[in-house]
């Protein structure tokens, strides 16, 4: 399975965009990026999900680079709310298995 | 829509009692997955399931932990003869269209924290 790095840790001020990173060197072709946030003693939540071309919900925007070996996950204006640990996870088209495979994250702390 | 349950929330085991987890997926959702995250440590994945079916049970424990999805009836996730190091939260989630789908989102329970004494 291709593997994602993310940085440990991410400051943030309330009310101000965040940028969260996601390298992803091996990805393959069929690939599909997916990010899900964990907050305080909460289960994960999916986020937001993309292939190659850049994807905006309500939550949040995902943007993916050119050759995709590395994506970003920006929520526009954080809250206190966003305070969670942000997985990037990256999902073959077709596997045999559905499992999702968790790195370390990212933990996001945002300041009032 | 109710979204995935489960219960209980909290869970008090003495060494060498047996654990039942139980996990109710969303509607229309046949299938369903289990995660471990022990303390300090990242969430893995445990074993997949569909009704009446195991997929994959790649990340089970080989003694004492086994998964069951009847055809009627919440998901089990059963530890017997639990210990300390059982100590975790589990997470169920559940997902209408499982493998093979590489948009598939898979919507999470709020957990069970298990505590064995």
């Amino acid at each position: 399975d291709a593997k994602t790095t993310q940085p440990n840790s991410m400051e943030s001020n309330e009310e101000e965009p965040v940028h969260l990173p996601c390298n992803h060197s091996t990805i393959s072709g069929t690939d599909y990026i997916h990010w899900y946030r964990q907050l305080p003693s909460q289960g994960p939540e999916y986020v937001i999900h993309g292939l190659t071309s850049n994807v905006n919900n309500r939550m949040a925007s995902l943007a993916i680079a050119e050759d995709r070996k590395s994506s970003t996950l920006i929520l526009h204006r954080a809250t206190l709310r966003d305070a969670a640990v942000y997985y990037c996870i990256l999902r073959p088209f077709s596997s045999n298995t559905g499992k999702l495979i968790f790195g370390q994250g990212t933990t996001l702390q945002v300041k009032p | 829509n109710a979204g995935v349950m489960q219960n209980p929330r909290h869970l008090v085991r003495r060494r060498g009692q047996e654990a039942r987890l139980r996990c109710s997926p969303m509607k229309g959702h046949s299938h369903v997955y289990w995660y471990r995250q022990l303390p300090e440590e990242g969430l893995k994945f445990m074993v997949y399931l569909q009704k009446e079916n195991i997929i994959d049970e790649s990340g089970m424990p080989k003694e004492r932990f086994s998964a069951e999805f009847p055809k009627e009836g919440p998901s089990i996730l059963r530890i017997q003869q639990v210990v300390r190091g059982d100590s975790a939260a589990y997470f169920c989630a559940s997902s209408p269209l499982g493998t093979g789908k590489g948009q598939e989102t898979q919507y999470f329970g709020p957990g069970t924290r298990l505590l064995v004494l």
